[in-house]
């Protein structure tokens, strides 16, 4: 059935280095998927909407430069935290399809 | 604009309690309804689901029924088990254009005592 794959589950990084998170869907296509950030004890923040050959819409407040979209088929979209620091560690998770299927999410933790 | 609104936790229970945690949400369309589940350390994964008004979603002894007179969504569950703590989020996703948004509540965390 339709599942998305979300790559890594966790990972470790120095700060000012760049992390690439990568969300798949499996089994379906998706002109859209969208990305979310999770701080601790608080819901899922909808950081942005990828959307397949074209740029990301990303929500307010949110750094496009910081976080890279790139959705460049219609399988798979990616997110890259660029120059990351202590305070972009989180937890990532994406969504695609009808019904909001979700990845199993990225826990990112910079030192 | 679409919004979700869930009873705040945590909420704490002896095991074999019976559950309930209030879901109440405003959407412009007419949208499907879940309940996701974080277990601690892990991603979200779909509880339940309903995608019409008067849909029961069950999955693993929790239920929730589309009532579209009162805009809920709320999770029960007859008998919880220590196994059940975690953060439970009700969710929405409509449709806007070809796309499906999804909107989440805070999450409600349930820990629940031997």
């Amino acid at each position: 059935g339709a599942v998305v794959s979300q790559h890594p589950s966790w990972v470790i990084c120095k700060s000012g280095t760049s992390v690439k998170i990568e969300c798949r869907s499996l089994d379906f296509q998706a002109t859209t998927m969208f990305w979310y950030r999770q701080f601790p004890k608080q819901s899922l923040m909808l950081m942005a909407t990828s959307n397949e050959g074209s740029k990301a819409t990303y929500e307010q407040g949110v750094e496009k430069d910081k976080f890279l979209i790139n959705h460049a088929s219609l399988t798979l979209s990616t997110l890259t935290v660029t120059s990351a620091h202590p305070e972009d560690s989180s937890f990532y998770i994406c969504s695609a399809g009808p019904g909001a299927l979700f990845g199993s999410g990225t826990q990112l933790s910079v030192l | 604009g679409n919004s979700v609104t869930q009873m705040e936790g945590p909420v704490t229970l002896s095991e074999e309690a019976f559950l309930t945690i209030n879901c109440t949400y405003t959407a412009t369309g007419y949208p499907s309804l879940f309940w996701y589940v974080q277990y601690p350390g892990e991603g979200l994964q779909l509880l339940l689901k309903a995608t019409k008004a008067d849909d029961k979603g069950s999955n693993k002894g929790f239920e929730a029924t589309y009532r579209k007179e009162t805009t809920s969504f709320h999770l029960e569950k007859g008998s919880v088990q220590v196994s059940d703590s975690a953060v439970y989020f009700c969710a929405l996703s409509d449709q806007m254009g070809g796309s499906y948004i999804p909107t989440f509540g805070r999450g409600t965390s349930l820990i629940v005592h031997p």
